[in-house]
């Protein structure tokens, strides 16, 4: 069983739509839950930490359902920029500080 | 912005061969991390290094593996003799301090092992 599944996508949208990303993970102990940014062979850039309470930093709003072992981020009006691989990572108390990372899912924003 | 940086940006070395690849981590930060990204797949966790020890590993980090900080501001991963399938992006990252989970990664060392 993969320990944090993403869509792998392309999801490919138009400048200004919203697009949600799901993530499930399989622990869980999961203590620790991120979204990082990841640019065609770059490294992984931390877009916002996930809360229970759930948060927003500008366009984007990461939501956890720790019943349901389950993450969201929701990107609103997207940008060109935004075009990237977004990275479903947690950090599992089992696993000490070491961050484990899904495959990710690719957007696409066209103009 | 205080960032990770890693050298070489790119290394090509034969099968068989040692390889260095250096880290300077954020000055602040007390805790130090390796991944590994082999192409096309996710990025996967290698070691973790605190108070000048390892703290944890995965069983991709065998005994070909080590890691040293051999002054206060590097943080080094040694591959003694390179395979084929160490051929990968590495990614150095650090993380301030204890109960703080947020990790930041260098820009990484392409390995290319012929």
């Amino acid at each position: 069983r993969k320990e944090v599944e993403q869509d792998p996508g392309p999801f490919n949208v138009p400048e200004g739509a919203t697009v949600a990303f799901n993530c499930t993970y399989s622990n869980s102990a999961s203590q620790s839950f991120f979204w990082y940014r990841q640019d065609c062979r770059k490294e992984p850039k931390l877009l916002m930490s996930v809360y229970s309470s759930g948060n927003e930093d500008g366009r984007f709003t990461a939501q956890l359902n720790r019943a349901s072992q389950y993450i969201s981020l929701l990107i609103r009006d997207s940008k060109l920029s935004d075009s990237a691989t977004y990275l479903c990572v947690v950090n599992m108390i089992q696993a000490g500080t070491a961050l484990i990372f899904g495959k990710g899912t690719t957007l696409s924003v066209s103009s | 912005e205080p960032e990770v940086t890693q050298t070489p940006s790119h290394q090509v070395t034969q099968m068989g061969q040692e390889v260095i690849l250096r880290c300077v981590p954020i000055s602040n930060h007390l805790y130090f991390y390796w991944y590994r990204q082999i192409l096309g797949q996710k990025v996967e966790f290698l070691v973790s290094f605190y108070n000048n020890e390892i703290s944890e590993k995965s069983e991709i980090f065998d005994d070909q593996f080590s890691v040293e900080r051999p002054d206060g501001s590097n943080f080094t991963l040694k591959i003694r003799s390179t395979k084929l399938e160490d051929s990968a992006m590495y990614f150095c990252a650090s993380k301030g301090f204890e109960g703080s989970y947020e990790q930041y990664f260098g820009p990484g060392t392409r390995l290319t092992v012929t």
